[in-house]
């Protein structure tokens, strides 16, 4: 059974840092892997979709890597903004499109 | 343009009383998927239809049914709604099953007293 771990579970840093979150899963067989955001009680925002033969996708501030074999994934966010305060959730595409969340990184970043 | 679309966007709704759940797409998608969030929790998938197959996951309540009419919509059904399923309510989309991004939508914040 895929486990997906992301860490750290919480993150508050200075507008304008670099930042990077981390996602862990066990099973390496997967289709892709999908970073979301998530505002306080809203739904998900897709920010960077990367297919198992990937190893990168850039978007704007945003660049997601991916290691399948190691079963690692980083988003990192360059120049921090306040805006940027939310709940990053990286999800795992098993057989069948099933996506399995990890727990997420609740970022704050300080004005 | 709003893609997925979820109605209501919060609901309120008495212990035991069945309580239904909309999802509309514009996306022309093949997948639609329900996803339960209880607070502070990742997003657990409840289950999908690809086309009008219906999937359920293993782990998923009995309580818990869906209906999909057409392409469009899709309908998650709690007939007896306990405590225990307050939650946030996703619906998620996808163009085909495996290697595609799956988009969702703003979700129904469901209350249960």
């Amino acid at each position: 059974k895929q486990e997906v771990t992301q860490i750290p579970a919480a993150l508050s840093v200075p507008e304008g840092e670099n930042l990077v979150l981390n996602c862990s899963f066990t099973d390496s067989a997967i289709y892709n892997l999908q970073w979301f955001r998530q505002d306080p009680g809203k739904g998900l925002t897709s920010l960077l979709l990367i297919q198992s033969s990937q190893r990168e996708q850039t978007s704007g501030r945003l660049n997601a890597s991916l290691d399948k074999s190691s079963g690692r994934s980083t988003l990192y966010i360059a120049a921090s903004q306040p805006g940027d305060s939310a709940t990053y959730l990286c999800a795992v595409n098993n057989a069948g499109n099933m996506l399995t969340f990890g727990g997420g990184t609740r970022l704050m970043v300080k004005p | 343009d709003a893609m997925v679309i979820q109605n209501p966007r919060y609901q309120v709704t008495q212990f035991g009383k069945p309580v239904t759940l909309s999802c509309s797409q514009t996306l022309n998608h093949n997948v639609m998927y329900w996803y339960q969030q209880k607070s502070s929790q990742a997003p657990k998938l409840l289950f999908h239809y690809y086309d009008k197959d219906f999937n359920n996951e293993a782990d998923t309540p009995d309580n818990f049914q869906s209906r999909r009419p057409n392409t469009s919509f899709c309908f998650l059904d709690i007939r007896s709604p306990g405590l225990g399923d307050t939650a946030m309510y996703l619906c998620a989309t996808s163009r085909e099953l495996a290697v595609y991004e799956q988009y969702f939508g703003p979700g129904t914040r469901l209350t249960v007293t």
